[in-house]
């Protein structure tokens, strides 16, 4: 089975820009998360969706959003973009059994560089 | 008040000697699970180990054990026969029912491993 992919790998983009990440999840896995890594604030959870409905949204702006597609494949956005959102952003994906999740299997992360 | 903690922010182990990596939780909720994922260098998050909170028994996957104390909110990470490729930053993390499939992680251990 192939694992979570992300692309791109590595972006650079200049403040105020935009850009979307895309997460392709496990086959079969319906939850998508998505999270940010940096060296200063660490892992943060962003928001996790599941059947294209977001569940849960972690303390970011709103300038962060996202989405998930019917084939449970999940985008993120981020708009006017500042440097602090230079970071490591990772997808990850899990399955459930009535109605219980699993473990979060992630992918290899999106390192986004702001200039 | 931080969710996980990670006391140690680096630790050193001998080649094929044992490690325990601390890590202790708060929450209030009674129904959480705990995770221990490892990530190399490269920036992947390799899950390891889950313990849920009504687990009777300690989680073990190879050389990877959980001495989960729930008493104490803690959830040490025992890694046996340690191994060079077992040099990553380690991390521990607390998924509670009422957030879903949110995860939060604990500021991570660098582990390395010498020869």
């Amino acid at each position: 089975k192939a694992g979570v992919t992300q692309t791109p790998r590595y972006l650079i983009k200049t403040r105020g820009q935009q850009v979307t990440l895309s997460c392709s999840p496990i086959s079969g896995h319906r939850s998508v998360s998505w999270y940010q890594q940096t060296p200063g604030q660490g892992l943060q959870f962003l928001f996790e969706y599941f059947s294209e409905t977001q569940r849960n949204k972690g303390n970011f702006p709103g300038r962060f959003s996202g989405r998930q597609f019917s084939n449970s494949r999940s985008e993120m956005n981020v708009s006017t973009l500042e440097l602090g959102d230079s970071a490591l952003y990772l997808c990850a994906s899990s399955w459930t059994i009535a109605g219980v999740y699993n473990e979060q299997f992630f992918g290899p992360g999106t390192r986004l560089t702001v200039l | 008040a931080q969710k996980i903690t990670q006391t140690q922010p680096g630790m050193f182990v001998q080649e094929k000697e044992a490690v325990t990596l601390d890590c202790t939780y708060d929450t209030s909720d009674p129904s959480y699970g705990l995770f221990w994922y490892k990530q190399p260098s490269s920036g992947e998050m390799i899950f390891l180990i889950y313990q849920g909170s009504y687990d009777q028994q300690n989680a073990t996957e190879g050389r990877y054990s959980l001495n989960f104390q729930k008493a104490r909110k803690s959830a040490n990470l025992v890694i046996s026969a340690s191994q060079l490729g077992d040099s990553a930053m380690y991390f521990c993390a607390m998924r509670e029912m009422e957030y879903g499939n949110k995860l939060v992680f604990g500021a991570g251990t660098i582990l390395r491993v010498k020869s």
